[in-house]
Order: C-alpha cells, then sequence, then structure tokens
C-alpha cells in the first residue's frame, strides 16, 4: 500500500518569513496530493492540491511542488502569519476517489 | 464548498454501551464517505470506506463488529461504536468524497467536524 512520509514534525517561524514542509510518497501510482489544515480541535481543511501531471500550483501565499520523479511534494507557505499556526497534514490518493493516506502532520507555530 | 456535517459533536458514555455518529453531507449528494480515527497529536488514521448502498470497506486491523457503518442513503452514514471501552476514546471524523468539475475525474475530500467520544 502507499506510505506517506512528512518532515518536519515541528516548526516554528518567526511571523513574515516562509515555511516549508514536506512529503514523500512510495507508490508512483498516485496521482492526487491535497494539504489540509488542521486547527485545535476542529476539522481539517483542505487548503491546496495538486494533480500529478502539474509541477506546481498557487494560490496567494500557499504553493505546492511535485517531483513525480522523486517522489516528493511540498507546501510553501510565505509571509506567515499567526493564523497560520496550525497541524498541516499532507495526502497522497491512489487512484481517483480513492482513500487517501496521510502523513503524520506538521505542527506550525507562527511567532509574532 | 462542500459542507459535511457529524452529530454528535461529543459524547460520554459508559464502558459497553453503543454509540452512534452520524455524518451528513449537507449540499450534496456523497456516494463514498469515510471514517477516520484521530488520537491527540497524531494524524488521522483511515478505519473504512463507506459506500452507499453497500457494504463498508475496513481496513486492516479495524473491526467490522466492532465498528458497524451504514450508509443507506447518499447524504448520511453512520457509524456506530458497540460495547464501547474506554480505549475506543478518540476524536472520529468523517469525510465525503466530492468530484472536483474540470478536474478529469479526480475527487477530494471534505471533512465533518468530528466526534469527540470519551468512554467512561
Amino acid at each position: 500500500g502507499e506510505n506517506v512520509e512528512q518532515h518536519p514534525s515541528t516548526l516554528s517561524v518567526q511571523e513574515g518569513d516562509s515555511a516549508v514542509i514536506k512529503c514523500t510518497y512510495s507508490d508512483s501510482a498516485s496521482n492526487y496530493f491535497p494539504w489540509y489544515k488542521q486547527e485545535l480541535g476542529k476539522r481539517p481543511q483542505l487548503i491546496i492540491d495538486i494533480r500529478s501531471n502539474v509541477g506546481e500550483k498557487k494560490d496567494q501565499r500557499i504553493a505546492v511542488t511535485l517531483n513525480k520523479t522523486a517522489k516528493h511534494f511540498s507546501l510553501h507557505i510565505t509571509e506567515t502569519q499567526p493564523e497560520d499556526s496550525a497541524v498541516y497534514f499532507c495526502a497522497a490518493s491512489l487512484n481517483t476517489g480513492n482513500q487517501f493516506y496521510f502523513g503524520t502532520g506538521t505542527s506550525l507555530t507562527v511567532i509574532p | 464548498g462542500a459542507v459535511v456535517s457529524q452529530h454528535p459533536s461529543w459524547v460520554i458514555c459508559k464502558s459497553g454501551t453503543s454509540v452512534k455518529i452520524e455524518c451528513r453531507s449537507l449540499d450534496f449528494q456523497a456516494t463514498t464517505m469515510f471514517w477516520y480515527r484521530q488520537f491527540p497529536k497524531q494524524s488521522l488514521m483511515l478505519m473504512a470506506t463507506s459506500n452507499e448502498g453497500s457494504k463498508a470497506t475496513y481496513e486492516q486491523g479495524v473491526e467490522k463488529d466492532k465498528f458497524l457503518i451504514n450508509h443507506a442513503s447518499l447524504t448520511l452514514s453512520t457509524l456506530t461504536v458497540t460495547s464501547a471501552h474506554p480505549e475506543d476514546s478518540s476524536f472520529y471524523i468523517c469525510s465525503a468524497r466530492v468530484p472536483l468539475l474540470g478536474r478529469g475525474g479526480v475527487d477530494t475530500q471534505y471533512f465533518g467536524p468530528g466526534t469527540r467520544l470519551t468512554v467512561l
């Protein structure tokens, strides 16, 4: 089955700096990679996603890059703000509509 | 975006009782829903895939007789924790599969708010 690894597990940055979270996956058949943000006690919220036929996608301060050859993808948050503080999960999906395999999560703290 | 609700949001029960958790898609039909379990400061662990009108598919290691899943309609899936014990205490989250228009068949998932179960 698919195995998704995520690092770092915790990340602290100064407000205004950038944050990068990296994930690797094991199954080359995976073709969809969403990122979720989860605040304490709340539901995971989809913040950005990327398909395997695209190398990079950007949405305001958030961007995701995908390297299919190396089987890794990354989340980039620029100009971080305190409200970006949360746990971020990456996921990989083997086929459309099938199960998501989640990474172990990264707890991001943005220091004002 | 797609809205998924869960009920109850939290529940406390005595050991040995059964607890039912509902997951509803409010503004769309969800042929497939997923049930996850999340321990504090840990990732989401997929328990089972719930398909409308058919039996759920359970992940390895998840007891199907203990975690009963029913997906009787296109907007409702239920998870029943039978004969709950303290080790079943956890945060249970459902999600619904949502087709992404214009994405060539790619689906994503939207999550419910979760249910905090505490078994005494």
